[in-house]
């Protein structure tokens, strides 16, 4: 079974303080994906990666950048926190198009408050 | 201040019966759809998926439906037990390249005892 994990379930941040949420997938696929999710907006997408130290700003970029060094950690990072970050956010992972599947597998998610 | 969600759409169902749970999809040129489910606490989990080139699609206890005349797809979920209760997404995958999915909103099943 494909496993994505996040590093942390719970974490509490104060404003201005940079922020790193770590994403590791055990499956040896491609993509991968940093969501953020609000009630009643259904997930957005943040940035993507579809390769190593390769990236693409999803819907919602702004005041979040990624980093991926190896191909199965995805990091995403908050320069500088502000309270409309606080936020659940969820890591995926999925085959690259022409692999047959565009199932995306998600991790269990961070709940990530920002006071 | 404090900022107050949208509420999610609620669909409540006694158990055993069937749940159908519908979605409007944007994008005429998507070619693959999915539903997740997600219960409290948790991520997203893959329940079905269906391409464009499919009308409907069977799981166990399952089926999904696409009706691409008017965009719009639903799942069907047969003898609901209590731990379908969770929010149900679908997600569409469009023409932007790559995995990308756009996902609806949710609804909320609540299976009643």
């Amino acid at each position: 079974d494909v496993k994505v994990t996040q590093s942390s379930r719970y974490l509490v941040k104060r404003t201005g303080e940079k922020v790193f949420l770590e994403c590791v997938q055990d499956m040896d696929h491609e993509n991968m994906f940093w969501y953020r999710q609000d009630p009643g907006l259904g997930l957005r997408l943040i940035y993507f990666s579809y390769d190593v130290k390769m990236k693409e700003k999803g819907d919602i970029p702004e005041g979040y950048s990624v980093s991926r060094e190896k191909k199965e950690r995805f990091s995403l990072i908050l320069e500088s926190a502000s309270t409309n970050q606080t936020s659940m956010y969820l890591c995926a992972s999925s085959l690259i198009p022409g692999q047959g599947a565009y199932e995306q597998y998600f991790g269990p998610g961070t709940r990530l408050t920002v006071t | 201040g404090e900022s107050v969600g949208l509420h999610l759409p609620t669909l409540s169902v006694q158990e055993g019966d069937n749940s159908i749970i519908n979605c409007a999809y944007s994008n005429s040129a998507s070619d693959y759809f999915i539903w997740y489910k997600q219960e409290s606490g948790k991520g997203p989990q893959f329940i079905i998926d269906i391409r464009s080139n499919m009308d409907k699609r069977q799981g166990q206890r399952v089926t999904v439906l696409l009706n691409k005349t008017v965009k719009h797809l639903s799942l069907q979920i047969a003898a609901t037990q209590p731990g379908d209760s969770a929010v149900y997404f679908c997600a569409e995958r469009g023409t932007g390249g790559g995995n990308k999915l756009t996902f609806g909103t949710g609804t909320q099943l609540k299976v009643e005892l």
